[in-house]
């Protein structure tokens, strides 16, 4: 697709269960990147993916948070057990990758909304 | 990557210029300077970036002095529809991980 596609747009869970929630980067994008954004807050990062490296996973806030990417496109986020507190919108992001600074702008996904009830 | 601060929030007026400025004392030789903008339930929307003295695009200017360790994000002529977030970042993202600050909530006024 043209840009970043994330999908649920919005998810209703109760708390206890599992969700997972899927990224489709810019095809060709070697960066991959996920944030967390609680409301009236910053973003907060989560993960980053890049090509074949081990992904930098220091901003999972516990875990019950994990993330793959698969053949190094599509990413799922996965959180088990949830909480309230994961109540949030999880943004992911796609960039081209190392190399010049053409390569440091990163396109956003609309986000998926997660409710923990 | 180097740390940023901003203001939280500024207020303009249609028609104004509107300059947001960043520090980032500990900006590193491979560091470049991105802002980002975000309206309300949207992702972030890359709007500029730059390394060094002066880039500008057909939304915004940048300004960047000599020592590196801040810039300026210049809107010309703000309407209604600059109401939003706006983030500074710095780092060399192709290696690493984007970090963002806490924005400037920037609100424009009729």
């Amino acid at each position: 697709g043209a840009g970043v596609s994330q999908s649920p747009s919005n998810k209703v869970t109760e708390k206890g269960k599992d969700v997972e929630l899927r990224c489709d980067p810019i095809s060709g994008h070697t960066a991959l990147y996920w944030y967390r954004q609680s409301l009236g807050q910053g973003l907060e990062f989560l993960i980053y993916f890049q090509g074949n490296s081990a992904p930098d996973k220091s901003g999972l806030p516990s875990d019950r948070f994990s993330a793959e990417r698969t053949g190094g496109s599509v990413s799922t986020l996965t959180i088990q057990r949830t909480q309230q507190e994961d109540s949030a919108v999880y943004l992911c992001a796609s960039s081209l990758g190392p190399g010049g600074p053409t390569n440091t702008e990163a396109f956003f996904g609309q986000g998926t909304r997660l409710t923990v009830v | 990557l180097a740390k940023t601060t901003q203001p939280i929030s500024m207020d303009s007026y249609e028609g104004q210029e509107v300059n947001i400025t960043c520090s980032h004392n500990n900006i590193a030789t491979n560091d470049y300077i991105t802002w980002y903008q975000q309206f309300p339930s949207q992702g972030p929307r890359f709007i500029i970036q730059g390394y060094k003295t002066k880039v500008t695009n057909e939304v915004a200017s940048l300004f960047i002095p000599a020592d590196r360790k801040s810039s300026t994000l210049s809107l010309p002529r703000v309407s209604l529809s600059d109401t939003a977030v706006y983030y500074c970042l710095v780092g060399d993202t192709g290696r690493r991980a984007l970090t963002f600050g806490s924005g400037t909530r920037l609100q424009v006024q009729p």
